[in-house]
């Protein structure tokens, strides 16, 4: 039983590229959550999916990153025109409803 | 809102002492879950522990304990006889129950070394 996969686990990208990470949930979760660990800090909520909504995006910046959840596929998280500050571990991890979620091996960004 | 506060940014003990971390928590929330997690030098984010509110009796698995206090708000944990591979940045967390459950509120992180 294939737990929490992201990929890639690191990604290189020049400023200004695009960033592109995903996840796949574990088998029959249904609910996705995206967090961020900036160097030498905890990880912070970014969004909320179930499949084919966003159900909590209080934490995500308001521009240049966006997430989905289709219905078919992973989610993905994407963060337009990087910049250095976006450099930062993103975590994702799923759950099938309620008391639980299950951690990903995250994907490391690193913008030069 | 929710809170989770781990006092101790850096801990040093040398191998085999015990050594305890802190986790005090703040939530409105009746029902909530609290978490450990272990991040070693590798980056990956391991599980050690979920306890849901309700249930407070502490808990010991090989040399790792928890304390589960409601009265204070705390969940605490405890490596006993230490060794270097526990060097490692620990995260005592905080969710909600029912289908949010997976929006967790997290300290910023304890980082134990031990030296041999």
């Amino acid at each position: 039983n294939a737990g929490v996969m992201q990929n890639p686990r690191h990604l290189v990208r020049r400023r200004g590229q695009e960033a592109r990470l995903r996840c796949s949930p574990m088998k029959g979760h249904s609910h996705v959550y995206w967090y961020r660990q900036l160097p030498e800090e905890g990880l912070k909520f970014m969004v909320y999916l179930q499949k084919e909504n966003i159900i909590d995006e209080s934490g995500m910046p308001k521009e240049r990153f966006s997430a989905e959840f289709p219905k078919e596929g992973p989610s993905i998280l994407r963060i337009q025109q990087v910049v250095r500050g976006d450099s930062a571990a993103y975590f994702c991890a799923s759950s099938p409803g309620a008391g639980y979620n299950t951690f990903g091996s995250g994907t490391r960004l690193t913008v030069v | 809102a929710q809170k989770v506060t781990q006092a101790q940014t850096e801990i040093s003990v040398v191998e085999k002492e015990d050594v305890t971390l802190d986790c005090v928590y703040e939530t409105r929330d009746t029902t909530y879950y609290l978490f450990w997690y272990k991040q070693p030098p590798s980056g990956e984010l391991v599980f050690l522990i979920r306890r849901n509110s309700f249930d407070e009796q502490n808990e010991i698995s090989g040399r790792y304990s928890w304390n589960f206090q409601k009265s204070t708000s705390s969940f605490n944990f405890t490596i006993t006889a230490s060794q270097v591979v526990d060097s490692a940045v620990y995260f005592c967390a905080l969710s909600e129950d029912g289908t949010n459950a997976g929006k967790s509120t997290f300290g910023d992180g304890t980082t134990l070394t031990v030296k041999p």
